[in-house]
């Protein structure tokens, strides 16, 4: 779990707000991902970075602004969230991007709540 | 669209004995295959991977994989207190050069009991 660290482990925040989750992976991987987990669904891919360029974004609403500076940083950049936005963030890296022997790793997560 | 299918259980099995977690998937090219598991408000952990059909062995842990029925299975002998937790079918694709994110089953919750 130290391999990927994330901040902040908790976050509330109104609608109007503007907050970052920050992802930082210890590991060398060249892609980092960020998933959506809520209650009674199943992880949900929001994005994909390889080499710090994204090549995935799954149909994930702009209120939601991912960025990547370099390869062991990741930022999920939040604005005018809406309740059902509330869930658990997770970050991800893997090394071997496109590779069958692709693992993911997964930080310890963000648990965002939006009032 | 991809669908990874878990029974969500919860499966209960008494301790020292062997629990199976199943899992089903859609997409036919799908390659890799991956077991984590989940403890309540932690992030997954890696248990097992498998990429070709047959079995694989890891400690108390076996994955199976059958890509003609596109089944993959986890068997945990001698199951512990300590493996309660749920566990994760996820799916990968390799569609060539690039990351790809994986696909995920709900879970399965997995009771041992003492």
């Amino acid at each position: 779990e130290t391999g990927v660290t994330q901040t902040p482990r908790h976050l509330v925040m109104g609608m109007t707000n503007k907050k970052s989750l920050k992802c930082e992976q210890h590991l060398g991987h060249n892609a980092m991902y960020w998933y959506k987990q809520s209650a009674k669904k199943p992880l949900e891919l929001m994005f994909v970075y390889n080499f710090k360029e994204q090549t995935e974004n799954n149909s994930v609403p702009s209120r939601f602004s991912p960025e990547c500076p370099n390869s062991s940083h990741l930022f999920l950049h939040l604005h005018t969230l809406q309740p059902e936005d509330s869930a658990l963030y997770l970050c991800a890296s893997s090394q071997l991007p496109g590779s069958l022997q692709e693992t993911q790793y997964f930080g310890p997560g963000t648990r965002l709540l939006v009032l | 669209q991809k669908e990874v299918e878990q029974n969500s259980g919860p499966l209960s099995v008494p301790e020292g004995a062997i629990a199976s977690l199943n899992c089903t998937y859609s997409d036919r090219v799908s390659q890799s295959f991956f077991w984590y598991r989940q403890y309540s408000g932690k992030s997954p952990e890696l248990i097992m991977s498998i990429y070709s059909n047959g079995d694989k062995e890891d400690g108390r842990f076996t994955a199976q994989l059958n890509k003609a029925s596109q089944y993959v299975s986890l068997l945990i002998r001698d199951s512990q207190p300590s493996d309660s937790a749920t566990y994760l079918c996820a799916v990968g694709v390799d569609s060539g050069g690039g990351a790809d994110g994986l696909t995920f089953g709900k879970g399965t919750h997995l009771i041992i009991q003492p």
